[in-house]
C-alpha cells in the first residue's frame, strides 16, 4: 500500500460532463502530482503542487484544472469531456517539491474514466 | 525530439534466468532515472533510482546501469519468478527540467515456469 488514495476507482459518465477526482498524497508528503494513462500514450504528466501551490505544469488541457487544498488532499477538475479523456488518471505524491535525487513518486492506484 | 524508447514487444523469459529490459533516450539530459513496476489496474511502484554520476545500482535480486553516453538503462532482475511479471516503467527527471518525471511506454515481462 503506497498510502496515497484515489477516489473514485471508476467513474463512467457521458461527453460533455464535469468530473472531480480526489487524491489524498501519503501522510508527511508535500507534492501531489497528477498523470494520465492512456494505452497509446503511456503516462503522461499533467500538473504538480507542493504545499497548494502549482509547481509544475506538463501537457494538461484547458478543460482540465487542477488544486491543492489546506490539508494538502488535491482535486483534478476535467470538464467538457470528450470521448479521448477515456483514461487512467494517477495521482502520486512526494515529500518535496521536486522529484529529487532520492524522492521516488509514491502512486495511488488510479481512477479510471470512461467516457460514453 | 525528445523520445524515451522501452521494448515495445512483451518479453518472454523463463523462471530463474535473468531478464534484461532497456529504456532509451534521446534529446534528453536527465540527472536521474528511476524504475518502477506497475501490475495490471494498479499504480507504479518505485524500484530503483541512479544518478546521472552513478554507473550501477543494485538492490537485491535488481540491477540498474545507467550510460550517458549511450544515452541508455539497463535494467536486470536475476533468478526471476512468475511473481516478477508486470510492466516495467522506466522515467526521466531531467536536469533543469523542473518537477515532473517523463515516464517510457513500459515493457512487458511475463516469467514463465
Amino acid at each position: 500500500d503506497s498510502g496515497v488514495t484515489q477516489t473514485p476507482k471508476h467513474l463512467i459518465t457521458a461527453t460533455g460532463q464535469r468530473v472531480t477526482l480526489r487524491c489524498s498524497p501519503r501522510s508527511g508528503d508535500l507534492s501531489v502530482y497528477w498523470y494520465q494513462q492512456s494505452l497509446d500514450q503511456g503516462l503522461q504528466f499533467l500538473i504538480q503542487y507542493y504545499n497548494g501551490e502549482e509547481r509544475a505544469k506538463g501537457n494538461i488541457l484547458e478543460r482540465f484544472s487542477a488544486q491543492q487544498f489546506p490539508d494538502l488532499h488535491s482535486e483534478l477538475n476535467l470538464s467538457s469531456l470528450e470521448l479521448g479523456d477515456s483514461a487512467l488518471y494517477f495521482c502520486a505524491s512526494s515529500p518535496i517539491d521536486r522529484a529529487a535525487y532520492n524522492s521516488p513518486l509514491h502512486f495511488g492506484n488510479g481512477t479510471r474514466l470512461t467516457v460514453t | 525530439s525528445q523520445k524515451i524508447e522501452q521494448n515495445s514487444e512483451a518479453l518472454n523469459i523463463q523462471e530463474g534466468k535473468t531478464a534484461t529490459l532497456t529504456c532509451n533516450y534521446t534529446n534528453y539530459s536527465p540527472a536521474y532515472l528511476q524504475w518502477y513496476r506497475q501490475d495490471p489496474g494498479r499504480g507504479p511502484v518505485f524500484l530503483l533510482l541512479i544518478r546521472e554520476n552513478e554507473k550501477e545500482k543494485r538492490k537485491e535480486r535488481l540491477k540498474v546501469t545507467f550510460d550517458t553516453t549511450l544515452k541508455q538503462s539497463l535494467f536486470h532482475i536475476t533468478a526471476s519468478q512468475p511473481a516478477d511479471s508486470a510492466t516495467y516503467l522506466c522515467a526521466l527527471g531531467q536536469r533543469g527540467g523542473g518537477n515532473k518525471l517523463t515516464f517510457g511506454t513500459g515493457t512487458q515481462l511475463k516469467v514463465e515456469l
